[in-house]
């Protein structure tokens, strides 16, 4: 298996700010996600962190606001830039690896915009 | 119509009871994911299926692809496996949980 460690574990920002959530993996990993989970609701897929390119956002999701980088295949950041309190919401990452798919999740990082 | 539908969205059970969660999807799959997350957000990939049925401990996992659907069974049920339960397919296209609730 993989272990995903984040940071932070949880902060609390005021609008208009930006935050920037690291996510580091113990191996080398193919794939690797970023989810929002907002109050109430169920995951849902920020983008793809691909590693040396751009990242591939879903629809509803844009650069500006969510860059995202993968400098090598460990580690990505996601950064929640001029926040608002919509964006209160945990905040996700996850890795895939291997022809088997196999899926393995951070602990997630709980984030409060005042 | 979300693409993967979960059934129930919250259930409660008694210690010792046997626990059944559905998961019906409505797109071609690659796999299909069972997760669990605990209460402080966390999440543990419990299961990942692309056909037949896997076992791990209590826990159980069926999937029928030609239904398009999946079940998560828990035998005998403790108050450590309350928690929210995800079906999740392909790219990560998530249900919207089934929170289990097991009464002492």
């Amino acid at each position: 298996s993989a272990v995903i460690s984040q940071k932070p574990s949880r902060d609390i920002c005021q609008r208009g700010t930006s935050l920037t959530i690291q996510c580091q993996v113990d191996s080398q990993v193919t794939m690797m996600f970023w989810y929002r989970q907002q109050p109430g609701q169920s995951l849902t897929l920020i983008a793809t962190a691909n590693q040396g390119s751009e990242a591939t956002y879903e629809s509803g999701f844009v650069i500006d606001k969510f860059p995202i980088s993968r400098p090598n295949l460990t580690f990505s950041t996601l950064t929640v830039s001029n926040m608002s309190p919509e964006d209160s919401s945990i905040y996700l990452c996850s890795a895939q690896r291997g022809s088997y798919n196999e899926q393995f999740f951070g602990p997630g990082t709980r984030l409060t915009v005042l | 119509k979300n693409e993967v539908e979960q059934s129930p969205q919250n259930l409660t059970a008694q210690e010792g009871e046997f626990i059944t969660i559905n998961c019906s999807y409505s797109v071609g799959i690659s796999a299909l994911h069972w997760l669990q997350q605990h209460p402080g957000g966390g999440i543990v990939s419990l299961f990942m299926l692309s056909s037949g049925k896997k076992k791990h401990g209590r826990l159980i996992a069926t999937i029928n692809i030609q239904e398009k659907h999946s079940s998560l069974h828990i035998t005998a049920s403790h108050p450590r496996d309350s928690a929210v339960y995800i079906c999740a397919v392909n790219d990560m296209r998530f249900g919207a949980g089934t929170r289990l609730t097991v009464k002492p």
